[in-house]
């Protein structure tokens, strides 16, 4: 089936520590997207991707890095220099075009202790 | 910047109708809306595109005032499982670099027996 697949659903890490997302995509959608939901915040855009190798910073993209190497992956990693870590992060991927859906993951729900 | 939504939250009983806006302060070439249960993925109910045209959900109705930059979205009858949060998606317009999806601040939505 197709889908995209975030792991894993829950992650603790220390402060200070760096973390990486997992996002994977058998759709073979072109663009993808990482968001980080906060209650009453709604899904703030963190960085998001159209093609391999080239990525573009969203509203929030301080404190966190992505890379593009295949089509179906997209990993995002939370470093020590992100403030407030804590929160629900979703992957999403979509074809190119205005009218075409996205498709969200589960997500990931990260804790900074 | 995230398109604003109101109300922020709204709670009804089953049967009745309610209104969710979205506005944005950039010209938009298409307005997607998600439905959110809690702790789950959103999912796609519609896209409006300019000119019109629109793509999804049987059940839910919607408009797009491309000159206001606004969009509105209709539940009427509501069902009990219509209950979660809502979230309008703005996309900037065609071709490469136009790919940014962003998505508003979110509505809950409370339908009670």
């Amino acid at each position: 089936d197709g889908g995209i697949t975030q792991s894993p659903k829950y992650l603790f890490r220390k402060e200070g520590q760096n973390v990486t997302l997992s996002c994977e995509q058998n759709l073979n959608h072109d663009a993808m997207y990482w968001y980080r939901q906060d209650p009453g915040q709604g899904l703030r855009l963190i960085y998001y991707s159209q093609i391999v190798n080239d990525f573009q910073k969203g509203d929030i993209a301080e404190g966190y890095s992505v890379s593009r190497e295949k089509k179906e992956s997209f990993p995002l990693t939370v470093t020590s220099a992100q403030k407030n870590p804590t929160a629900f992060y979703l992957c999403a991927s979509k074809g190119i075009g205005p009218d075409t859906e996205a498709f969200f993951g589960q997500g990931t729900r990260l804790t900074v202790v | 910047q995230q398109p604003v939504q109101s109300p922020q939250a709204v709670i009804l009983r089953e049967g009745e109708d309610a209104v969710i806006n979205c506005s944005s302060s950039k010209a938009l070439y298409s307005v997607h809306w998600y439905r959110q249960k809690h702790g789950e993925a959103p999912v796609f109910l519609m896209i409006l595109l300019k000119g019109g045209e629109q793509k999804g959900h049987e059940k839910i109705s919607a408009s797009f005032n491309e000159k206001k930059q606004q969009s509105s979205l209709y539940l009427t009858a509501s069902q009990l499982s219509y209950s979660g949060t809502y979230f309008c998606g703005t996309d900037p317009g065609r071709g490469f670099g136009n790919e940014k999806l962003t998505f508003g601040t979110g509505t809950r939505l409370t339908i009670i027996p």
